[in-house]
Parts: structure tokens; C-alpha cells; sequence
């Protein structure tokens, strides 16, 4: 079966890092997306990976390893309005969206 | 504003009652789709329309019935639904469905249903 696997809450501090990792087995690859979502809002686009190495937006980054079946998404010098849900989602090899249950991350003061 | 609005944004209804969520895409695109998000579980895919034609149904309970009368417009109707169907349901777009690794989707803000 098909399956993404990230943690379900994260804490952490404001103005530091974070790092939310997620591994994959899926049927195929063709891309690595990771999305950002506020409590009631719609999901939106963070990133896209599809070659390993690190892309870099922002205070965001995301890694990808194909040979492993990992990335993770470092967001720096958090701030409280990045408290959310960080979604992360793997195209197979049938061009489908396999999602992750998304990681809920927690800002504190 | 990700040019995908629905509606309603909450909607309350007995399981008897009929109703109907709307999506709306302003964005061009020519894939549609309706999720299930609900809490602490993945997006589960219901339906795609590519160019208006329905082209999966992830084993959805006939009592979800969709409808894409153009592009730009995704119906989702619901009849005699049960507890376990209360969820946020979130409609999508992309460009074409196709042998393409860069279909990045954009969402709506998602249908608050609670069956009762």
C-alpha cells in the first residue's frame, strides 16, 4: 500500500527552527509538495520537490531524498502566524496525490 | 484568496435532508476535485473531473453524487447521509489531469458538514 508518514503535533518556540520530516512509500515518484494549512482555512501551496537537495524560499526550506523516501520542511525564525497544519503529499507514478495526515505545528511565546 | 471559493462554508443538515455544496474556480484550470478532510486523517480523494469528465471515484458511497456541468463549476450532492459523514469537504483545481509530475492543486476553503 501507499503511504505517507509525518508527525502529528510539534511544538516549538518563537524565532526559532523547526524541522517536520516526512517519509514515503509510495508506487512511483514523481514529486514531493508540501502544503500549508490555518485552522478552518483552505490548504495552500509551500513547496515543491522533485530532484534531491534542498530548495529554499524564504524562511522556508524543504529537502528531498529520493533514495530514502524523506523530506522534511525547515521553517527559521518562526513566528506565532506560522502556527498550522503542514501537509505533505507525494505524486505516484499514476500522476495521484497521495496525502500525509499533515502535522500540526504549535507556536509558544 | 486562492481563486477557488464554495459553498456554503458550514452546513448543518438531518440525514434525511437533501442538499447540495458548490465550488466555484476562477483560476482557468480543467481538473476539479472533491476531498474528505477529517481530523487527524489524510485528504481522502472522492472524485477528479479532468475536462469536465468524471475520471475516478475513490469507492464513494453512492449517497455522494457530483456534478461538473463546466469547468469552472463542481457540484457535490448529498442525500440521506449518516454521523460519520460530518467532515470538512474541500474541492480543488489544477491544470489538466495529465502525464504531468507539476500538478500543484489549489484549494477552497472547504465546507464545515455536520450530519445529524
Amino acid at each position: 500500500g501507499q503511504n505517507i508518514d509525518q508527525p502529528t503535533e510539534m511544538t516549538a518556540t518563537e524565532g526559532a527552527i523547526v524541522q517536520i520530516n516526512c517519509t514515503y512509500q509510495t508506487s512511483g515518484f514523481n514529486g514531493l509538495f508540501w502544503y500549508q494549512q490555518h485552522a478552518g482555512e483552505a490548504p495552500t501551496f509551500l513547496s515543491y520537490n522533485v530532484l534531491d537537495g534542498l530548495e529554499e524560499k524564504g524562511r522556508f526550506s524543504s529537502f528531498l531524498s529520493r533514495s530514502k523516501g524523506y523530506s522534511y520542511l525547515l521553517l527559521k525564525e518562526l513566528q506565532m502566524k506560522d502556527s498550522a497544519s503542514y501537509l505533505c503529499a507525494v505524486t505516484d507514478s499514476n500522476y495521484q496525490l497521495i496525502w500525509g495526515a499533515g502535522t500540526k505545528l504549535i507556536i509558544k511565546p | 484568496e486562492t481563486g477557488v471559493t464554495q459553498t456554503p462554508r458550514h452546513l448543518v443538515m438531518g440525514m434525511t435532508n437533501k442538499k447540495s455544496l458548490k465550488c466555484e474556480q476562477h483560476l482557468g484550470h480543467n481538473a476539479m476535485y472533491w476531498y474528505k478532510q477529517s481530523a487527524k486523517k489524510p485528504l481522502e480523494l472522492m472524485f477528479v473531473y479532468n475536462f469536465k469528465e468524471q475520471t475516478e471515484n475513490n469507492s464513494v458511497p453512492s449517497r455522494f453524487s457530483p456534478e461538473c456541468p463546466n469547468s469552472s463549476h463542481l457540484f457535490l450532492h448529498l442525500h440521506t447521509l449518516q454521523p460519520e459523514d460530518s467532515a470538512l469537504y474541500l474541492c480543488a483545481s489544477s491544470q489538466a489531469r495529465g502525464e504531468d509530475s507539476y500538478n500543484e492543486q489549489f484549494f477552497g476553503p472547504g465546507t464545515r458538514l455536520t450530519v445529524l
